[in-house]
C-alpha cells in the first residue's frame, strides 16, 4: 500500500519570503501523480499543483513550484513571495495510475501560518 | 475545472439519527468519491460511488454505515446512518472529471453529532 509522509506538522514564514514545505512517499509503481492541496479555515480543499511521474520537470503554477525527485520519492513545495492568503493547512496527496487506482492516499498535513 | 456544491454544508443531529449528505457537479464526470474528515485529521476515502451499481468500500467502512447513491453522472449521496459522536467530521465528495486526473472536491459538510 502507498504512503504518505508529511514531516512537518507545522510551518511558518515571514511575509514575502520563501518556504518549502516536505513530502515524501512510498510506492512499487513506476507511473502515478502527486498532489499538493490546499486547505484554508474554510475547509474547502483547493488544488494547487499536480506532476506527473513520467515527467522530469518540475511543475510551477505561479509562486508555486515543486521539487519532484522520483528515486528519492520526495515531493516538496516550494511557496514564493508568501501572502497572507497562502495561510492554510497543506496535503500531500499520491494516486496510481492505474484504472481502479484512482483514490488519493493523503499526507497527514503542514500547517502553514504566514508572519506579517 | 468542475463545479461541485455539497448539501448541506453544515448540520447537527442527534445520536441514533441519520443524515443524508448530496453531491452535485454542474458536468458529468467520470468518478466520485466520498471522503472524511476527523476533526484536525487527514483525509481518508470512505468510498468510490459507481454510477448504477453498489459503492466500492475502503477497508474500515461498511454500507450499513454509509450507504451511497449514484444515479446518474452528476449526482451522489451519501448517507451516515444511526449517528455516534464518533461521526463527527468533514464529508468531502470529489470527482475525476472526463478526461482528466486531477480530483476536484466540494465545500464539504460539517457534521456534529451529540
Amino acid at each position: 500500500a502507498q504512503t504518505v509522509t508529511q514531516s512537518q506538522p507545522e510551518m511558518s514564514v515571514q511575509e514575502a519570503e520563501t518556504v518549502t514545505l516536505s513530502c515524501t512517499y512510498d510506492t512499487s509503481e513506476s507511473d502515478y501523480y502527486l498532489f499538493w492541496y490546499k486547505q484554508p479555515p474554510s475547509r474547502q480543499m483547493i488544488l494547487v499543483i499536480r506532476q506527473e511521474a513520467y515527467k522530469q520537470q518540475n511543475a510551477t503554477e505561479n509562486r508555486f513550484s515543486v521539487n519532484f525527485q522520483k528515486a528519492a520519492k520526495s515531493f516538496s513545495l516550494k511557496i514564493s513571495d508568501s501572502q497572507l492568503g497562502d495561510a492554510a493547512m497543506y496535503f500531500c496527496a499520491y494516486r496510481g495510475s492505474n484504472f481502479g487506482n484512482e483514490k488519493l492516499t493523503f499526507g497527514t498535513g503542514t500547517r502553514l501560518t504566514i508572519i506579517p | 475545472s468542475a463545479v461541485i456544491s455539497q448539501k448541506p454544508s453544515r448540520d447537527i443531529c442527534q445520536r441514533g439519527t441519520s443524515l443524508t449528505i448530496q453531491c452535485q457537479v454542474d458536468s458529468q464526470v467520470t468518478m466520485m468519491f466520498w471522503y472524511r474528515q476527523q476533526p484536525g485529521q487527514s483525509l481518508t476515502l470512505i468510498a468510490t460511488a459507481n454510477q448504477g451499481s453498489e459503492a466500492t468500500y475502503e477497508s474500515g467502512f461498511v454500507i450499513d454505515k454509509f450507504p451511497i447513491s449514484r444515479p446518474n453522472l452528476t449526482f451522489s449521496t451519501l448517507t451516515v446512518s444511526n449517528m455516534s459522536p464518533e461521526d463527527s467530521s468533514i464529508y468531502l465528495c470529489s470527482v475525476i472529471s472526463t478526461g482528466g486526473y486531477e480530483q476536484y472536491f466540494g465545500p464539504g459538510t460539517r457534521l456534529t453529532v451529540t
